[in-house]
């Protein structure tokens, strides 16, 4: 069964910490995304790479850094943690090209709390 | 920009009956795709249902149909004799070629017993 594992399902941090996230896929995927989900605002897109060194900034990346050194693993950064950066966090992984018009394959979440 | 739009943030419905959740989208694309995605507590996201936009035949999977109108770009998904398990997050989304996914701000589904 494939699988989009993060390492973390809950998280709390302090104001200003250095918060890494992380995500590994299973699945040779060429796509990963760091997803930010608040309520009444859905899924928002973080970061995303296509390959190994390669990122993006999504529609959200004020705060946020990301690194992909191997195929299988995101990592999601909060440079300086603030409390307006509570969330839910998802990332998800995808086939390249047209293929990721089958869906995206997601993991189970990680819910941060910055106090 | 591609939009999503899910109208209803809650919808309760009693077990074993029909429940029929909206989404609107807004794009000049002709191909792209949609998708229903569900949220249960667990947190995991789970594919529910995926349609092609070329093809006209509304898809269908198990207890899970849509009604796909491209031209009013409606994308309606349909629960039939809903179960307890049924009750999660719903999610509808849009896909163009080249494109990342772009995610309605979802509809909570409670089903009552």
């Amino acid at each position: 069964d494939v699988k989009v594992t993060q390492s973390s399902r809950y998280l709390v941090k302090r104001t200003g910490e250095k918060v890494f996230l992380e995500c590994v896929q299973d699945m040779d995927h060429e796509n990963m995304f760091w997803y930010r989900q608040d309520p009444g605002l859905g899924l928002r897109l973080i970061y995303f790479s296509y390959d190994v060194k390669m990122k993006e900034k999504g529609d959200i990346p004020e705060g946020y850094s990301v690194s992909r050194e191997k195929k299988e693993r995101f990592s999601l950064i909060l440079e300086s943690a603030s409390t307006n950066q509570t969330s839910m966090y998802l990332c998800a992984s995808s086939l390249f090209g047209q293929d990721a018009n089958y869906g995206y394959t997601f993991g189970s979440g990680t819910r941060l709390t910055v106090v | 920009a591609q939009t999503v739009t899910q109208s209803q943030p809650e919808m309760s419905v009693q077990e074993a009956e029909t429940v029929t959740l909206s989404c609107t989208y807004d794009t000049s694309e002709s191909d792209y795709y949609l998708f229903w995605y569900k949220q249960p507590p667990s947190r995991q996201m789970i594919l529910v249902i995926r349609q092609e936009a070329y093809k006209q035949q509304n898809a269908t999977e198990n207890r899970f149909s849509v009604n796909f109108q491209k031209a009013a770009k409606s994308f309606s998904l349909k629960i039939s004799d809903s179960q307890l398990g049924d009750a999660a997050m719903y999610f509808c989304a849009y896909i163009g070629y080249g494109q990342n996914f772009v995610f309605g701000p979802g509809t909570r589904l409670s089903v009552l017993p």
